[in-house]
């Protein structure tokens, strides 16, 4: 079975320092997409950055960036220089078919 | 420009009650995918369709629930005798024929929420 893990329910982070959230998943495929996607308390859901698998190079969105390790099946998500509006629930998700996975996600808190 | 456009946002069922959601997917999109997010859980995959068929059902209830993608029209996500565990925030999602899965976008809606009284 496809699974994503986020172990982290809650995260707390301070404007303009820096954040990591993880995400683990668990596939028997060599190639998919993993994605990270952003749902502020309007709830629309929003995709922050994807990563193809078949690419060693991490994938870089401005602020984002992600650490992916295949062989380790993680996929964490780094934000840079953190901001008032990166409050959100974070959900990382995986796609090798036809539909998404998501993980739990985990609650990003930025306080000023 | 319209994005993914849900309606009702907020509905409001006594147990027994039908509910019915509509999704209009971005002009265009003829694949659409209804999720369902129960409180402080992610989302999770009910159903995938495109233009009048069901592609891929295999998180759908066995039972009460359905979904249809028309010709015409919004696709509809009908839940029949709902009972208090149906309430949740429903979340539909499209994407264009030639895209996805290749990149593994899709466009959400901002979901409707069903409550059950």
């Amino acid at each position: 079975a496809q699974t994503v893990t986020q172990s982290q329910p809650e995260m707390s982070v301070q404007e303009a320092e820096t954040v990591t959230l993880s995400c683990t998943y668990d596939t028997s495929e060599n190639n998919y997409y993993l994605f990270w996607y952003k749902q502020p308390p309007s709830r629309q859901m929003i995709l922050v950055i994807r990563q193809e698998a078949y690419k060693q190079q991490n994938a870089t969105e401005n602020r984002f960036s992600v650490n992916f390790q295949k062989a380790a099946k993680s996929f964490s998500l780094k934000i840079s220089d953190s901001q008032l509006g990166d409050t959100a629930m974070y959900f990382c998700a995986f796609v090798n078919t036809d539909k998404l996975i998501f993980g739990t996600g985990t609650r990003l808190q930025v306080f000023p | 420009n319209a994005g993914v456009m849900q309606n009702p946002r907020h509905l409001v069922r006594r147990r027994g009650q039908e509910a019915r959601l509509r999704c209009s997917p971005v002009k265009g999109h003829s694949h659409v995918y209804w999720y369902r997010q129960l409180p402080e859980e992610g989302l999770k995959f009910m159903v995938y369709l495109q233009k009048e068929n069901i592609i891929d059902e295999s998180g759908m209830p066995k039972e009460r629930f359905s979904a249809e993608f028309p010709k015409e029209g919004p696709s509809i996500l009908r839940i029949q005798q709902v009972v208090r565990g149906d309430s949740a925030a429903y979340f539909c999602a499209s994407s264009p024929r030639d895209t996805y899965p290749n990149t593994g976008e899709l466009f959400f809606g901002e979901g409707s929420r069903l409550t059950v009284l």
